[in-house]
C-alpha cells in the first residue's frame, strides 16, 4: 500500500534552514507527482510547492518562492523540500502528499504522510 | 488565485441525519474539486475527487455533486465516528487552494 512518511522536522531560529525529507513506498515513486502542503497551528491547509514526476517542474505558493526549493531523488524513493530563510509564519505541521494517478494534471492529493512538525521560534 | 469558501463553518447534527456541507469557487474550477476529512492530530483523508468521485475505501454514505463554482458534500445517516472537519480544495490550476473547514459536531 501507499506509504509517505515524512521526517526533519523540529525547532529552528527564524532565518535558520531545515531539510524536510519524505520517503515513499508502494507504488513507483518516479512515476507520480508529488506536493509539500502545510498546516498551521489552528489554521487551515496551505499548499507549498509541487513536483512534477521527473523532477523537471516545480511550482511553489507565492509565500515560499524564492525561499523554498522542492526536489525528489527517484532512486531513492525521496521527495524533499529544503527550507530557507525561515520565519515565524512558516511554523506548522508539513505534509507530503501524492496524487491519485501516475503522470497526471489532476492534483487531488488522495495520499498523504502523517506530517512533520516545524516550530520557527527564537 | 482561486478562492474557495466552505458553509457552514460548524455544523452541529444528530446521530442519523443527513448532513450538507457547500464549498463555492471564486471562478469556475470545472469538477476539478476534492473533499477531505480530518480527525484530530491526524493527516487528511480523501474522501472524494473530481466533485462526485467516491474514493476506494470509502463508504457511500458519502456523496459528492458540483461542477463550476457550486459544490456539496453529503454525509448520509450521521454516525459519532463522522465527527471532523472536512475541508474541499480546487486543482484547477496553482496554487492549489483549500476551504477554511467545515467542523461537524454531534448533538
Amino acid at each position: 500500500q501507499v506509504q509517505l512518511v515524512e521526517s526533519g522536522g523540529g525547532v529552528v531560529q527564524p532565518g535558520r534552514s531545515l531539510r524536510l525529507s519524505c520517503e515513499a513506498s508502494g507504488f513507483t515513486f518516479s512515476s507520480y507527482v508529488m506536493h509539500w502542503v502545510r498546516q498551521a497551528p489552528g489554521k487551515g491547509w496551505e499548499w507549498v510547492a509541487v513536483i512534477s514526476y521527473d523532477g523537471n517542474k516545480k511550482y511553489y505558493a507565492d509565500s515560499v518562492k524564492g525561499r523554498f526549493t522542492i526536489s525528489r531523488d527517484n532512486a531513492k524513493n525521496t521527495l524533499s523540500l529544503q527550507m530557507d530563510s525561515l520565519r515565524a509564519e512558516d511554523t506548522a505541521v508539513y505534509y507530503c502528499a501524492r496524487d491519485l494517478t501516475a503522470h497526471g494534471d489532476y492534483h487531488d492529493l488522495t495520499y498523504w504522510g502523517q506530517g512533520t512538525r516545524v516550530t520557527v521560534s527564537p | 488565485d482561486i478562492q474557495m469558501t466552505q458553509s457552514p463553518s460548524s455544523l452541529s447534527a444528530s446521530v442519523g441525519d443527513r448532513v450538507t456541507i457547500t464549498c463555492r469557487a471564486s471562478q469556475g474550477i470545472s469538477n476539478f474539486l476534492a473533499w477531505f476529512q480530518q480527525k484530530p492530530g491526524k493527516a487528511p483523508k480523501s474522501l472524494i475527487y473530481a466533485a462526485s468521485s467516491l474514493q476506494s475505501g470509502v463508504p457511500s454514505k458519502f456523496s459528492g455533486s458540483g461542477s463550476g463554482t457550486d459544490f456539496t458534500l453529503t454525509i448520509y445517516n450521521l454516525q459519532p465516528e463522522d465527527i471532523a472537519i472536512y475541508y474541499c480544495q480546487h486543482y484547477k490550476s496553482y496554487p492549489l487552494t483549500f476551504g477554511q473547514g467545515t467542523r461537524l459536531e454531534i448533538k
